[in-house]
């Protein structure tokens, strides 16, 4: 029962990399979101996605894009990897009626110097 | 612009104690306003919610309050245990869109 898998847990970036960070869902859930967790900030949402080949863009969109080809992956991309990015990243997903019920996966830590 | 307020930032209650976390929020739109525990190096995971028919859910030691009038909602742990350490995030969200509006978080410590 895997429920929200979010690879790698921890990744060091140089400012100005590139990466992918994966997130894979077994559920058969429909919707699949990104958020980022900073001190004192809460979550925030970045892109989220309704169902394969729809995305949309949430609260703080800006050095990330997304791509949903599949039901199951939902990867965030940072094209150009800034200080600012530093941050835990959250993906969650849902299904159908409980749309609003999310899991969470364990997130990723980046730290990029 | 804010739309979930919540209070206190930190919060250190006895063992037995009762923990109080409030939230507000501004828009009418929302319908559905859950709490997410969170333990450290671990994703938030889905401890109780409320939607705004009724004004009160229990589940345990854990209990919503939800004044529908006032725009406020708040989650109170009954004899608090040193388990129940970790931070909570109240969040909000509307029948049309999967994805949840989220407090700062409040970081709970229940001491021994």
């Amino acid at each position: 029962n895997a429920g929200v898998t979010q690879t790698p847990k921890f990744q060091v970036l140089k400012t100005g990399q590139s990466m992918t960070l994966q997130c894979a869902q077994d559920m058969n859930h429909e919707y699949m979101s990104w958020y980022r967790q900073d001190p004192g900030m809460g979550l925030r949402l970045i892109h989220y996605s309704v169902g394969a080949g729809i995305t949309d863009q949430g609260e703080v969109p800006n050095g990330y894009n997304v791509s949903r080809s599949t039901t199951e992956d939902f990867p965030l991309r940072l094209l150009s990897a800034a200080p600012s990015q530093t941050s835990v990243y959250f993906c969650a997903s849902s299904k159908g009626v409980a749309k609003n019920i999310q899991y969470f996966g364990a997130g990723t830590r980046l730290s990029v110097l | 612009q804010q739309q979930v307020k919540q209070s206190p930032q930190s919060l250190i209650v006895q063992k037995g104690g009762i923990s109080i976390i409030n939230c507000a929020y501004e828009n009418t739109a929302f319908d559905y306003f859950p709490w997410y525990q969170q333990f450290p190096g671990k994703g938030p995971a889905l401890l109780i919610a409320i939607r705004p028919d009724v004004s009160e859910k229990k589940e345990g030691r854990f209990t919503i309050s939800f004044n529908k009038s006032a725009k406020q909602f708040s989650l109170h742990i009954m004899d608090s245990q040193p388990g129940d350490s970790a931070t909570y995030f109240c969040a909000a969200g509307s029948a049309g869109y999967s994805t949840l509006t989220f407090g700062k978080g409040t970081m709970l410590l229940v001491s021994p």
